[in-house]
């Protein structure tokens, strides 16, 4: 079974431009997460959602974030503009609504560095 | 709102050796707690959960943690270390059981570093 896929792994743009992140996770898997992990931290949720629909985006920024799951499968987060303040480690992750509310398991991709000069 | 302190950020050990990783969290009525693991330039996998049931729980690669409700502790340990055991520890916390445990929260993660 292939795991949560994510690009690109790694980004590298100047302050001010625009980024976009790509996430495919496990087939079948209603819940989709995107996780901000800064050098040194641990992951924090940016936004959830089920299917299609954001039930919890409250972490994310805004003004310069945005996020949409098409279809209730893949998912893009966006950052436009990007500022130095934004680099860090984007993950992306998903869960089976049914069989994980009884693991509790979250499946991770690798992740998409950010750096921003 | 839920927290989790891990207090050591980096935790050195040589191989062989035991090791313990402190997990704190803040109390709540009812909670489940989780250890994930990280390992370099890779995402985050599902070491041990504990939901319910007895305070020992055992995961994978030979770990183990206990839930201590009195002390708000979920400390992992492993009796014997290997090389392969460098990596980046998170414990997680979620005082909700709504639809998978959506709302969880993670320490700032422990380095653990084991050396020949």
């Amino acid at each position: 079974e292939a795991g949560v896929v994510q690009s690109p792994r790694y980004k590298i743009i100047e302050k001010k431009q625009p980024v976009a992140f790509w996430c495919n996770p496990i087939s079948g898997h209603n819940t989709l997460y995107w996780y901000l992990q800064n050098l040194g931290q641990g992951p924090e949720l940016l936004i959830r959602y089920e299917n299609e629909e954001a039930v919890d985006d409250s972490q994310l920024p805004k003004d310069r974030f945005s996020a949409e799951r098409l279809k209730g499968v893949d998912s893009t987060l966006k950052i436009q503009p990007a500022e130095l303040g934004d680099s860090a480690v984007y993950l992306c992750a998903s869960s089976d609504k049914l069989g994980d509310a009884n693991t509790g398991e979250l499946f991770f991709g690798e992740g998409s560095r950010l750096t921003v000069l | 709102a839920q927290s989790v302190t891990q207090l050591d950020s980096q935790v050195p050990v040589f191989e062989e050796a035991p090791v313990e990783l402190r997990c704190n969290y803040s109390s709540s009525v009812s909670v489940y707690l989780f250890w994930y693991v990280q390992y370099p330039n890779q995402g985050l996998q599902l070491l041990l959960k504990y939901l319910s049931g007895s305070t020992l729980v055992k995961g994978i690669n030979g770990f183990e943690a206990e839930f201590n409700k009195s002390q708000t502790s979920f400390h992992l340990r492993k009796p014997s270390v290997h090389i392969s055991d460098t990596a980046e520890y998170f414990c997680a916390v979620s005082d909700t059981w709504d639809t998978g445990f959506q709302k969880l929260v993670f320490g700032t993660g422990t380095r653990l570093l084991v050396s020949p």
